[in-house]
């Protein structure tokens, strides 16, 4: 257990929905990072997030949008959902700006309808 | 471009040495990480190097050099349970852009 939390575990949704994931870093990292996996694919970055700052930002679509709250948890936003959004989106979290440890949360797998 | 590349599988027998590559094309980063995901399980930190050298830790180890753009896992001893998928990571300077490597399946034969 790596001490990140993400929610819902599965999302089934039709395509031009909108949905919102949630992150819970481990407690005292600063930093949350959100991830999409795409079947057989690697991982594309999309958003850091550095206690409640957007701090660099990835291939992440217009669509898509992300924040950090004050107490340190995070919501990745996608709207107009897309057939090909469908993947597994991990957030991870680490305690600094980025050099160090990344700690990955169980993941929540969309399928797009 | 920013990319790290790595071979897309690699198959060795229980109780082999396999040697896993990345090599870059970016312009700068700060140091090289390297995970380890299973099929349907996240990915997990393994090795860091901040510096150009090799890190051990236990039967991974991991290797980088700079002026050669070129950074290695070697894993040792390998069991079962290390087949996995295993990707090269790095922080990029300046956009501060995570980005991980193509990915490498290892498949462990007994």
């Amino acid at each position: 257990d790596s001490g990140v939390t993400q929610t819902p575990k599965h999302l089934i949704t039709a395509t031009g929905q909108r949905v919102t994931l949630r992150c819970s870093p481990r407690s005292g990292d600063l930093s949350v990072y959100w991830y999409q996996q795409s079947l057989d694919q690697g991982l594309q970055f999309l958003i850091q997030y550095y206690n409640g700052e957007e701090r660099a930002k990835g291939n992440i679509l217009e669509r898509f949008s992300a924040q950090q709250f004050p107490d340190l948890h995070s919501e990745l936003n996608l709207s107009s959902l897309e057939l090909g959004d469908s993947a597994l989106y991990f957030c991870a979290s680490s305690t600094g700006l980025g050099t160090d440890t990344q700690y990955f949360g169980p993941g929540t797998r969309l399928t797009v309808l | 471009g920013q990319s790290l590349e790595q071979p897309s599988e690699v198959t060795a027998v229980e109780g082999a040495i396999v040697q896993i590559n990345c090599t870059y094309q970016t312009s700068g980063f700060y140091g090289l990480s390297w995970y380890q995901q299973h099929d349907g399980g996240a990915p997990t930190f393994l090795s860091y190097n901040a510096l150009d050298g090799l890190e051990e830790t236990g039967r991974f180890s991991s290797f980088l050099s700079r002026s050669d753009s070129y950074g290695y896992l070697l894993l040792q001893e390998l069991q079962m349970k290390d087949s996995a998928s295993y990707f090269c990571a790095g922080l990029t300077s300046g956009t501060y852009k995570y980005i991980f490597g193509t990915g490498t399946r290892l498949k462990v034969l007994a």
